[in-house]
């Protein structure tokens, strides 16, 4: 069975410009979660994709936002970059909602220059 | 206070030992905790998962968990060089429905 997949691996932006992320789930797996990772901050759960519905959000300001699409395959976006928003993003499937076992992506590098 | 806590490390181990890995947590509602790998530039791994109780064993790993302590714990029987990891210990938390993520404790097993 396929692991989860990210798209891009790496990318590189400028403050202010925004960018989309995007993840494909486990074969039958229906939610979707993301998580932002930093050497400052460690793992950060960012939100949470269960049928198209986003379930939970974590304590990250509005210019984080993300969706669900019907082949649960997910996005998130971000805008308005900042040099802060540098990170590893990390999506993770579960079978179901506020399911206990996630299973991660590689996830996407993003730089902010 | 952090939520989920480990001693960042590096735990230095030599080849062949055991290796022993803490955490704490703060959400005495919490019934589910994992523990997982990260290879440097890798995405977590999922190694072990317990919700009761007591031990629980798979191959070289043992998962020990103290709910009244809230006290979580991953042993490494027989370290390799292949064990040098961040270990992340993960914790599902009841109150606010997400799985929080302690600092990891990073461990360096030498030949």
């Amino acid at each position: 069975k396929a692991g989860v997949t990210q798209t891009p691996r790496y990318l590189i932006k400028t403050r202010g410009q925004q960018v989309t992320l995007s993840c494909s789930p486990i074969s039958g797996h229906r939610s979707v979660s993301w998580y932002q990772q930093t050497p400052g901050q460690g793992l950060q759960f960012l939100f949470e994709y269960f049928s198209e519905t986003q379930r939970n959000k974590g304590n990250f300001p509005g210019r984080f936002s993300g969706r669900q699409f019907s082949n649960s395959r997910s996005e998130m976006n971000v805008s308005t970059l900042e040099l802060g928003d540098s990170a590893l993003y990390l999506c993770a499937s579960s079978l179901q909602a506020s399911s206990y076992e996630q299973y991660f992506g590689p996830g996407t590098r993003l730089t902010v220059t | 206070q952090k939520e989920v806590e480990q001693n960042s490390g590096p735990l230095s181990v030599p080849e062949g030992a055991i290796a022993s890995l803490n955490c704490t947590y703060s959400d005495r509602g919490s019934q589910s905790f994992f523990w997982y790998r990260q290879y440097s530039g890798k995405s977590p791994e999922l190694i072990m998962s317990i919700y009761s109780n007591g031990d629980k064993e798979d191959g070289r790993f043992t998962a020990q968990l103290n709910k009244a302590s809230q006290y979580v714990s991953l042993l490494i029987r027989d370290s390799q060089p292949s064990d040098s990891a961040t270990y992340l210990c993960a914790v599902w938390e009841a109150a606010g429905n997400k799985l929080t993520f302690g600092g990891g404790t990073r461990v360096l097993v030498k030949p």
